[in-house]
């Protein structure tokens, strides 16, 4: 079972536009949220994150918003680089465990074309 | 310092083989998770190891071991290899059991295993 969903597998913006990128979760209990870039060979490297009781992060280009009422979480890139260009996964951890599992999305393609 | 590394960067085994990863955490971190990533899927839970002893397990068969070294190194096995093993397998490490947005977790390159 999907706890945390990415439902566009790819997505294609021009250099300088803004990047949005999607998630849904479905658990309740999650109470933070990040996302991980991948380039191709690499691990996932995290970008930005944002506990359950905010409702926007930013860091630079980089914003994060939380809807909770409808679980679902956004990453804004502005303005896109070419640079940005990579797999990004959207994963969010369980506040009712003590464990440090996350739990993934399936990732989302951004490609930046000049 | 260095990063979360692991060996080997690529594998190929065959069906029914055994197989053993490698993961050396960020110098003073002692909480180790690893991860199985699919073609086209997002990163799986495997386990976590904290302080030598297993804190938690996805939901893999117990053809997937790990230990967790005084290092605080690790090693990922994986019995009677299938083809549908065939990932990435990638490493995390982080500074305490129960991470907060305080300590983040910290993913190394992975290695990609192919089972022929």
């Amino acid at each position: 079972d999907q706890q945390v969903k990415q439902n566009s597998p790819s997505l294609s913006v021009q250099e300088g536009r803004i990047s949005i990128l999607n998630c849904d979760y479905t658990n309740s209990m999650f109470d933070y949220f990040l996302w991980y870039k991948k380039y191709p060979a690499e691990g996932p490297t995290f970008l930005i994150s944002i506990s359950s009781i905010k409702d926007k992060n930013e860091d630079g280009r980089f914003t994060v918003f939380l809807n909770k009422s409808a679980k679902h979480l956004s990453l804004h890139i502005v303005p896109s680089q070419p640079g940005d260009s990579a797999v990004y996964f959207c994963a969010a951890k369980n506040g009712g465990s003590t464990l440090g599992r996350l739990y993934f999305g399936r990732g989302t393609q951004l490609t930046v074309w000049p | 310092d260095a990063g979360v590394t692991q060996s080997p960067t690529h594998l190929i085994k065959t069906r029914g083989q055994h197989v053993t990863l490698r993961c050396s955490p960020i110098s003073g971190h002692k909480s180790v998770s690893w991860y199985q990533q699919v073609l086209g899927q997002g990163p799986q839970f495997i386990f976590q190891y904290y302080e030598k002893e297993e804190r938690g397990r996805g939901n893999f068969p117990d053809r997937f071991s790990a230990r967790q070294f005084p290092n605080y190194s690790s090693e990922l096995n994986v019995n009677a290899l299938l083809l549908g093993d065939s990932a990435l397998y990638l490493c995390a490490s982080s500074s305490s059991e129960s991470w907060s947005y305080l300590n983040e977790q910290f993913f190394g390159p992975g290695t990609r295993l192919t089972v022929l």
